[in-house]
């Protein structure tokens, strides 16, 4: 256990549905990522938020929306996916936002996603 | 893992051994470089980082080695275990940038008892 949670950690869904993912963390940090990991392509990382805020937006699709209402929670609003963002997405989080030594980021188990 | 649906490359040790894995990172602007592993079904996990400014750093056996010149990043790992097999992957912030990490394909390791 990393200290880093997410569900669903499947989910098949159809191109015109709307879902979430969520993570929480219990570690008391303040940054959290999304990250994607396709089968073809090494990890992507999507989207940073530290403090709540987002700090970056590594050119996402707008189909896929992040929310951070607070520094424990981060979701991952999907809607009108295409069959290529099939992957596992995963979420981290580490004590701070920006990349220093020993800045260590913790990654829960991910959601494996399907899309019809 | 997902990584692990890639052609990746494998390097085969024998329990007890020292293992070495390589990266060749792309920017020579980069400044920061991590390793991480990542066992089948499960998340990345971090292992060690590295700045720009340092050639070398260990931690519990294991050892990043960075040469700037060449742009490349060894991952050692002493007295390999069962329990290092994995696909192990490197990154790089991407030219400097604030939290603009790119990660390597990663390198299978299978560990033989």
């Amino acid at each position: 256990e990393t200290g880093v949670t997410q569900t669903p950690r499947h989910l098949v869904m159809g191109m015109t549905n709307k879902k979430s993912l969520k993570c929480e963390q219990h570690l008391g940090h303040n940054a959290m990522y999304w990250y994607k990991q396709s089968a073809k392509k090494p990890l992507e990382l999507m989207f940073v938020y530290s403090l709540e805020e987002r700090v970056e937006n590594n050119s996402v699709p707008s189909r896929f929306s992040p929310e951070c209402p607070n520094s424990s929670h981060l979701f991952l609003h999907l809607h009108t996916l295409q069959p290529e963002d099939s992957a596992l997405y995963l979420c981290a989080s580490s004590q701070e936002g920006s990349l220093a030594l020993d800045n260590e980021q913790f990654f829960g188990p991910g959601t494996r996603l399907t899309v019809l | 893992g997902e990584s692990v649906g890639l052609h990746l490359p494998t390097l085969s040790v024998q329990e007890g051994d020292n293992s070495i894995i390589n990266c060749a990172y792309s920017n020579s602007a980069s400044d920061y470089f991590i390793w991480y592993k990542q066992e089948s079904g499960k998340g990345p996990q971090f292992i060690i980082d590295i700045r720009s400014n340092m050639d070398k750093r260990q931690g519990q056996r294991v050892t990043v080695l960075l040469n700037k010149t060449v742009k490349h990043l060894s991952l050692q790992i002493a007295a390999t275990q069962p329990g290092d097999s994995a696909v192990y992957f490197c990154a790089e912030n991407y030219g400097g940038a604030t939290n603009k990490l790119i990660f390597g394909t990663g390198t299978l390791l299978a560990v033989q008892p």
